[in-house]
């Protein structure tokens, strides 16, 4: 079942721009990860955040976690045409749930030349 | 070091038939998930092996099994192939806990 929900489902912007996804899930977890996803290949981490932290940074991304809303954010800095994927949020359910990792249906980006 | 590996790429299988897919991990991984992706239902979890055990399942019929050989290597057989199989069929490997996800590029199943 999904967990995670991304919003928006697509989104489009100038290179150089900065780009904001978002993601909710539903369950108490231990992590939240943000993979991407490039066209027909397979998905490569980016950054993992644990349910204790708030905020993450890794290059030009950044990662926000807020557990009482069940959410969270990825902020793509001075976008790059090369960042044009498809991003999902990944959710290790904490208190025994063991089906893997709980994946959105994710945003597509596009970062327009 | 190599990444994941998964053979083959392309498959074209006939309704009824079934498939057999391949995944080597991340050497020195020895925790292998295996996802299915579609355009309807997303990423969704098939099941999961360490140490030739399958430690997880995720909600799929009988028809979808898998194992995990000694050196670590996995395979998952889809039997009595239908329509709705057709997807990409992922495989990751882990080192340890809960790290990260190493993904392969996967192998696209098209059932006719």
């Amino acid at each position: 079942s999904q967990q995670g929900e991304e919003d928006p489902q697509a989104l489009s912007i100038q290179e150089g721009e900065n780009a904001t996804m978002n993601c909710s899930y539903k369950t108490s977890i231990n992590n939240l990860q943000w993979y991407r996803q490039n066209s027909g290949r397979g998905l490569v981490h980016l950054i993992l955040i644990r349910s204790n932290e708030r905020e993450k940074h890794s290059g030009r991304l950044r990662v926000t976690l807020d557990t009482s809303k069940k959410s969270s954010s990825l902020l793509i800095t001075a976008s790059r045409a090369a960042d044009t994927a498809s991003y999902f949020c990944a959710t290790d359910e904490s208190g025994g749930g063991a089906d893997g990792l709980t994946f959105g249906k994710g945003t597509h980006l596009i970062i327009q030349p | 070091k190599a990444g994941v590996t998964q053979t083959p790429r392309y498959l074209i299988k006939t309704r009824g038939q079934q498939v057999t897919l391949s995944c080597s991990p991340i050497s020195g991984h020895r925790s292998v998930s295996w996802y299915q992706q579609t355009p309807g239902q997303g990423l969704q979890f098939l099941f999961e092996y360490f140490s030739e055990t399958q430690r997880n399942k995720g909600n799929f019929p009988g028809r979808f099994s898998g194992r995990q050989f000694s050196n670590s290597r996995s395979e998952m057989n889809v039997s009595t192939l239908e329509l709705g199989d057709s997807a990409l069929y992922l495989c990751a490997s882990t080192g340890a806990g809960n790290s990260p996800l190493h993904f392969g590029n996967g192998t696209r199943l098209t059932v006719t």
